[in-house]
């Protein structure tokens, strides 16, 4: 069946640039997701990419997809203590219906 | 600002007990979910509605069921509470038409089963 996977933690100085990995099996979806989960709370849409696009930038976020590797990331450039966080990639698969979901990376900013 | 929200932040309850998780979305979203969060699992899907009344099984349906009475609601149920349902509880809603999958997300209820 589909899957989404990511590695499990993520650990980096504040003032650096993140990398979160993401790769999936297969998707027909028109968007990718990336959700943020702060402590004690629910998961927040931060920012997608639509499948026929390369790369997108938002501030200090760019999403970069491979379609041909299945390979989509996040990076966080000038990474700050408020970005600790999990941070979730998602395939919306059959119009969101059954979003298939990576473990979560959990980010560490050290200060 | 659109919210989700769920009722019980935090509950505690026994082995056997009835349980109930209500939220309420004021979005006037069609469809609604209920997912469980644990740790290096991710979140799994355990029901959903696309509208009153209606209900489909996500991927771990059992030892649940759920509720959606009116459009704004959806209620999932543990008719007898077991320890393995000790868990993280998300609640979420999306549009019908227009729908782009983005899912709005209450802020979770932690359930503990002793």
């Amino acid at each position: 069946g589909e899957d989404v996977e990511q590695s499990l933690f993520l650990s980096v100085r504040e003032g650096d640039s993140s990398v979160i990995n993401c790769t999936y099996t297969d998707s027909s979806s028109t968007y990718l997701y990336w959700y943020k989960q702060e402590p004690g709370a629910g998961l927040q849409l931060l920012t997608y990419i639509f499948s026929n696009m390369d790369m997108k930038q938002d501030q200090r976020l760019t999403v970069l997809l491979n379609k041909k590797d299945k390979h989509l990331s996040l990076r966080i450039a000038d990474t700050q203590t408020g970005d600790s966080a999990i941070y979730f990639c998602a395939d919306p698969n059959t119009g969101g219906f059954k979003t298939i979901f990576g473990a979560g990376t959990r980010l560490f900013v050290k200060a | 600002d659109v919210k989700v929200t769920q009722s019980s932040r935090y509950l505690v309850k026994r082995t056997g007990e009835k349980v109930f998780l209500e939220c309420v979305q004021d979005m006037d979203h069609e469809n609604m979910f209920w997912y469980r969060q644990d740790p290096g699992l991710g979140l799994r899907l355990i029901y959903f509605s696309y509208d009153v009344k209606m209900k489909e099984k996500g991927d771990i349906p059992e030892g649940y069921s759920v509720s959606r009475e009116k459009k704004e609601r959806f209620s999932l149920i543990l008719e007898s509470a077991s320890t393995n349902q000790t868990s993280m509880y998300l609640c979420a809603s999306s549009k019908g038409s227009g729908n782009t999958g983005e899912l709005f997300f209450g802020e979770g209820s932690r359930l503990t089963v002793l």
